[in-house]
């Protein structure tokens, strides 16, 4: 266990809806992080977020867009679903945004898009 | 581009076996380098990490890995492993100044025959 929650835990969605997931950081954790990661590959970066502002962006298009609160916790949301959205979606929170903090990650979010 | 290449999907080993997991990565300036793991059912966690200094570094459980700059090679190994090593194997890696960003490879599922 690392103190990151995800929820919910599985969700089915159809094509062109939209869906928020949520992430809960470890206590103390100001950056969060967001990854997709797809059926037999390793996670993709998708953005990070510290104290509540977009701290860098990977290769997802603009309907992949992210929160963090002032208690840290973020949302990730995702508007027009494609079947290729379907993925398990990772958050990490960690210390503090610089390279040399661990990110821990959460169960994460199982969704599968019809 | 930056990226991460694993070659191995998928490795089946008997207990006590030795283990070598390969990983090459392709990165501009100074790279920090990991390993994860993600047991069934597990979040995915930190075996170890590279940063600078001894090239050779020690992990949990046993683990270790070897910096080689000229190949740039990270590869995993145990002397002998346990049927509890099952799990899925990811190296990654992150450079100096894109904050904490993490570049994952596909990952190794490593199998242990009891």
């Amino acid at each position: 266990e690392t103190g990151v929650t995800q929820s919910p835990t599985h969700l089915i969605k159809t094509r062109g809806q939209q869906v928020t997931l949520r992430c809960s950081s470890q206590s103390g954790h100001n950056t969060v992080s967001w990854y997709q990661q797809a059926l037999g590959q390793g996670p993709q970066f998708i953005f990070q977020y510290y104290r509540e502002e977009e701290n860098g962006r990977g290769n997802f298009p603009p309907r992949f867009s992210g929160l963090q609160f002032p208690n840290y916790s973020s949302e990730l949301n995702v508007n027009a679903l494609e079947l290729d959205d379907s993925a398990l979606y990772l958050c990490a929170s960690s210390l503090d945004r610089g390279r040399h903090n661990e990110q821990f990650f959460g169960p994460g979010t199982r969704l599968t898009v019809l | 581009a930056q990226s991460v290449s694993q070659h191995n999907h998928h490795v089946i080993l008997s207990e006590a076996a030795s283990l070598e997991l390969g990983c090459n990565y392709s990165y501009g300036g100074t790279v920090n380098l990991f390993w994860y793991v993600q047991y069934p059912g597990q979040h995915l966690q930190l075996l170890l990490k590279y940063f600078s200094g001894d090239p050779l570094v020690k992990g949990i459980k046993g683990f270790e890995a070897e910096f080689i700059k000229s190949k740039f090679s990270f590869n995993l190994r145990k002397p002998s492993v346990q049927w509890s090593d099952t799990a899925e194997y990811f190296c990654a890696a992150s450079g100096y100044s894109s904050a904490s960003k993490i570049i994952f490879g596909s990952g190794t599922r490593l199998s242990i025959r009891p």
